[in-house]
């Protein structure tokens, strides 16, 4: 069975906090997905590696940083965190884009900022 | 660039109704299209995807959805919607490059009335 899996699923945290979220999948998936969920925005995606070491800014990626040092791992990273980045965090990973393939999701991780 | 639209953030049906959720798209290439469903406190789970081998796409649980070009349209359908259907429903675009991104729509919260 397919599986991505977020390190937490809830998390607390102070304003001004260096923040690691980590994301592993199991699936050998060259692309990796960071997005943020908010309600009534839907899922805005943070910043996208399609390989190992290689990333892409997605639509939202200030205040944000991303590491995929293994392919299985891709860790997204709140310099200094703020309340506004209190949210749902979802990972993905997938195939990539011309293999018809979708996307795997984990269960998430709820980020409250404090 | 693409992107998704999907009208309208709340839909409610009764039981046994038929459920319509709308989903038009907006992509300089062909794309692949997909619905994703999200249960309450979970991660996102595919419920079917659009890949050009055939219009009209069937998923799980009953849903099925048909991709109209001229109409850039990719709307979810479920001829009878059970209580089991209260749900978050989510339509995505992706182009066909290696490393493309894939971007969702807002989404809609299905609700289902006895």
């Amino acid at each position: 069975d397919v599986k991505v899996t977020q390190s937490s699923r809830y998390l607390v945290k102070r304003t001004g906090e260096k923040v690691f979220l980590e994301c592993v999948q199991d699936m050998d998936h060259e692309n990796m997905f960071w997005y943020r969920q908010d309600p009534g925005l839907g899922l805005r995606l943070i910043y996208f590696s399609y390989d190992v070491k290689m990333k892409e800014k997605g639509d939202i990626p200030e205040g944000y940083s991303v590491s995929r040092e293994k392919k299985e791992r891709f860790s997204l990273i709140l310099e200094s965190a703020s309340t506004n980045q209190t949210s749902m965090y979802l990972c993905a990973s997938s195939l990539p884009g011309q293999s018809l393939a979708e996307a795997f999701f984990g269960q998430g991780t709820r980020l409250t900022v404090v | 660039a693409q992107s998704v639209t999907q009208l309208g953030s709340h839909v409610s049906v009764s039981e046994g109704a038929l459920v319509l959720l709308r989903c038009n798209y907006s992509s300089s290439v062909p794309p692949y299209l997909f619905w994703y469903v999200q249960y309450p406190n979970q991660g996102l789970q595919l419920l079917l995807k659009y890949t050009s081998a055939a219009t009209l796409v069937k998923g799980i649980n009953g849903f099925e959805a048909e991709f109209k070009k001229s109409e850039t349209s990719f709307h979810l359908t479920k001829p009878s919607a059970h209580m089991s259907d209260a749900a978050e429903y989510f339509c995505a675009v992706r182009s066909t490059g290696a490393n493309s991104k894939l971007t969702f729509g807002k989404g809609i919260t299905l609700s289902v009335r006895p």
